[in-house]
């Protein structure tokens, strides 16, 4: 029952350095969503892909890149790293129009650049 | 664009009722949520409503809808300890990608 896995859990960087966000799912889900979560802000959505091949930008995609070459994984990249990226950031998937179905997120990883 | 606020902050006595407010701006959103996020942990669904309905009941929680005031509530009876946490409300954007807009998130404090 592993669910959505995201790893790191901490991670802290100095500016202008790269790393990649894992996130696999093992629920065979086809929709995936990377949200970051800013004190006071809510979670903003950052990318998201509707299957295998396919990934669309959120409200705030600038400064990270995204690919899903499998089902299973969504990898959030971050190039250069900046303070304003200091955030905790969530995957999350779902099976299918999550309109009427929930979201499954990750427990997260809290980022900060310094 | 779409929005959705929340008031921050509540803090309520172990027993009492909590009623955690939401406003919304889509009125093209079809389902509204209430998700719930304990310390160190993702979030977790609580409960959603159907835009048509106006109240869903499960257990202690109450989802009240006002479509006119866009209007949203979550009301916790019995509020124990274990409900301390964010509680997030949420409206579907509306399309066919599952796109969530969140609020900020309602910090709920229960005192024993």
């Amino acid at each position: 029952n592993a669910g959505v896995t995201q790893t790191p859990k901490f991670r802290i960087l100095k500016i202008g350095q790269s790393m990649t966000l894992q996130c696999t799912q093992d629920m065979n889900h086809n929709y995936m969503y990377w949200y970051r979560q800013d004190p006071g802000m809510g979670l903003k959505l950052i990318y998201y892909s509707v299957g295998a091949g396919i990934t669309d930008k959120g409200e705030v995609p600038n400064g990270y890149n995204v690919s899903r070459s499998t089902t299973e994984d969504f990898p959030l990249r971050l190039e250069l790293a900046a303070p304003s990226q200091t955030s905790v950031y969530f995957c999350a998937s779902s099976p299918q129009n999550p309109t009427n179905e929930k979201l499954f997120f990750g427990s997260g990883t809290q980022l900060s650049v310094l | 664009g779409e929005d959705v606020e929340q008031s921050l902050f509540l803090s309520v006595r172990e027993g009492d009722s909590s009623v955690i407010n939401c406003t919304y701006t889509d009125s093209s959103s079809t389902y509204l949520y209430w998700y719930k996020q304990e310390p160190g942990a993702g979030l977790q669904l609580l409960t959603y409503i159907f835009s048509n309905m106006d109240m869903k009941q499960d257990q202690r929680l109450t989802v009240l809808l006002n479509k006119k005031d866009k209007h949203l509530s979550l009301r916790i009876a019995d509020t124990q300890t274990g409900d301390s946490a964010i509680y997030f409300c949420a409206e579907s954007d509306g399309g066919n990608t599952g796109k969530l807009i969140f609020g900020q998130g309602t910090t709920l404090q229960v005192k024993p």
